[in-house]
């Protein structure tokens, strides 16, 4: 059964970097016919996409967060990353790491549990 | 005008059916796109559930009972999710999404309350 696990920091200091991992177990991240991706909520809000990664390292970004996300994806470690910068209060959100499939990317049919992050000084 | 746009809210009674809608922005056509939905119940993470694009073209998800299923209005541009029997369990949010663009779009969700 695949299972993906985010791992970081819960808080983070305005103006710094949000740093997260999502480790998939499993199944190979390098499995040509998905994606990866990370997602977020902030409290009582809806979903909203961040990005998504290929095991090739090929990306696709959301627009109105594109300047400030890195994502990354490590093959050797099964695992890939989220670098969120200059990060404000907006940025307090749930963050969820999935796994979307090529063939329809806005398909994300596994999903991690999510881990909070709080940006306060 | 966002791309997909939610009902904030939906109340229907146990037993009944749940109609929830999912419009996308005039210009973006529904007939094109594969709509997928997602249920998030309270404190939980989102649950794939299904996507549709035609009655020839959709797909449950792994586990998902065949009273959810998904339709298309296309006289309102929408995309439809139909859940019949309604059973407590089934409250939660629900999101639409499209594929849009090489990115994920996501609806800004509908409240279900099952009363």
């Amino acid at each position: 059964q695949l299972q993906l696990q985010e791992s970081g920091p819960g808080l983070v200091k305005p103006s710094e970097t949000l740093s997260l991992t999502c480790i998939v177990s499993g199944g190979s991240i390098s499995n040509s016919n998905y994606y990866w991706g990370w997602i977020r909520q902030p409290p009582g809000k809806g979903l909203e996409w961040i990005g998504t990664i290929y095991y090739s390292g090929s990306t696709y970004d959301n627009p109105s967060l594109k300047s400030r996300v890195t994502i990354s994806v490590d093959t050797s470690k099964n695992q890939f990353s989220l670098k969120l910068s200059s990060v404000t209060a907006a940025d307090t959100a749930v963050y969820y790491c999935s796994r979307q499939i090529v063939g329809g990317p806005a398909e994300l049919d596994y999903w991690g549990q999510g881990t909070l992050v709080t940006v306060s000084s | 005008q966002p791309v997909l746009t939610q009902p904030t809210s939906l109340s229907a009674s146990p037993g009944a059916s749940a109609r929830f809608t999912c419009t996308l922005r005039s210009g973006i056509n529904v007939g094109t796109y594969k709509i997928y939905w997602y249920q998030q119940k309270p404190g939980s993470l989102p649950r794939y559930l299904l996507w549709y694009k035609s009655d020839s073209d959709k797909q449950q998800g792994s586990g998902v009972p065949s009273r959810f299923s998904g339709s298309k209005d296309t006289s309102t541009n929408a995309g439809l999710l139909l859940i019949s029997g309604l059973q407590s369990e089934d409250e939660a949010d629900y999101y639409c999404a499209i594929w849009y663009s090489s990115t994920v779009v996501f609806g800004g969700g509908t409240k279900l309350t099952v009363l």
